[in-house]
């Protein structure tokens, strides 16, 4: 089946640690998007990439890091700098980074920090 | 980007006909207009996307003035399971496009 996949569901850290959430995608999609989610918030882009080895920070990048080494695949990295990282993370993709081009969503990833 | 303003919340019944409305005074000339449906704990899934007129397909329709200041979803015989979160975006047809969500409209269809 064609998708797009995060893992995991739900995610527990300790404050002042490092986590990496995970993102791949088998639709041979040129961009992909991480999203941030609070609660009875909208979605709040943190940072997109259009094509392998490249990518543009969002509204909100600050205290968050990612990599686009392969097509497929779209990594972010919440790091102790983001100073509230409890949060719904959404990532997306889409064939371009267009706005005719629906955008597909994972499941999302539940990361509570303590 | 043009910016859009949405109702926050909205109730409605089973079977009734719903009707969002999104304003997007300021659209540009190439802008379209996009609509995604969000239920809690899971990502938006993309509805309906139109430039003018009426766009129709199996889940909704979409009606778009001939102005173009403003659009509406309009979501035929709701049932409980349509409840959820409705974003309205509207971008550029051509260059880069950033999607930006807004808090969209929370709709809740009672029994």
């Amino acid at each position: 089946d064609g998708g797009i996949t995060q893992s995991p569901k739900y995610l527990f850290r300790k404050e002042g640690q490092n986590v990496t959430l995970s993102c791949e995608q088998n639709l041979n999609h040129d961009a992909m998007y991480w999203y941030r989610q609070d609660p009875g918030q909208g979605l709040r882009l943190i940072y997109y990439s259009q094509i392998v080895n490249d990518f543009q920070k969002g509204d909100i990048a600050e205290g968050y890091s990612v990599s686009r080494e392969k097509k497929e695949s779209f990594p972010l990295t919440v790091t102790s700098a983001q100073k509230n990282p409890t949060a719904f993370y959404l990532c997306a993709s889409s064939g371009r980074a267009v706005v005719f081009d629906e955008q597909y969503f994972g499941p999302g990833t539940r990361l509570t920090v303590t | 980007l043009a910016k859009t303003t949405q109702p926050i919340s909205m109730d409605s019944y089973e079977g009734q006909e719903v009707n969002i409305t999104c304003s997007h005074n300021n659209i540009a000339t190439n802008d379209y207009i996009t609509w995604y449906q969000q239920f809690p704990s899971q990502g938006p899934r993309f509805i309906i996307q139109g430039y003018k007129t009426k766009v129709t397909n199996e889940v909704a329709s979409l009606f778009i003035p001939a102005d173009r200041k403003s659009s509406t979803l309009s979501l035929p015989r709701v049932s409980l399971s349509d409840t959820a979160v409705y974003y309205c975006l509207v971008g550029l047809s051509g260059g880069s496009y950033i999607p930006t969500f807004g808090r969209g409209t929370s709709l809740i269809v009672h029994p």
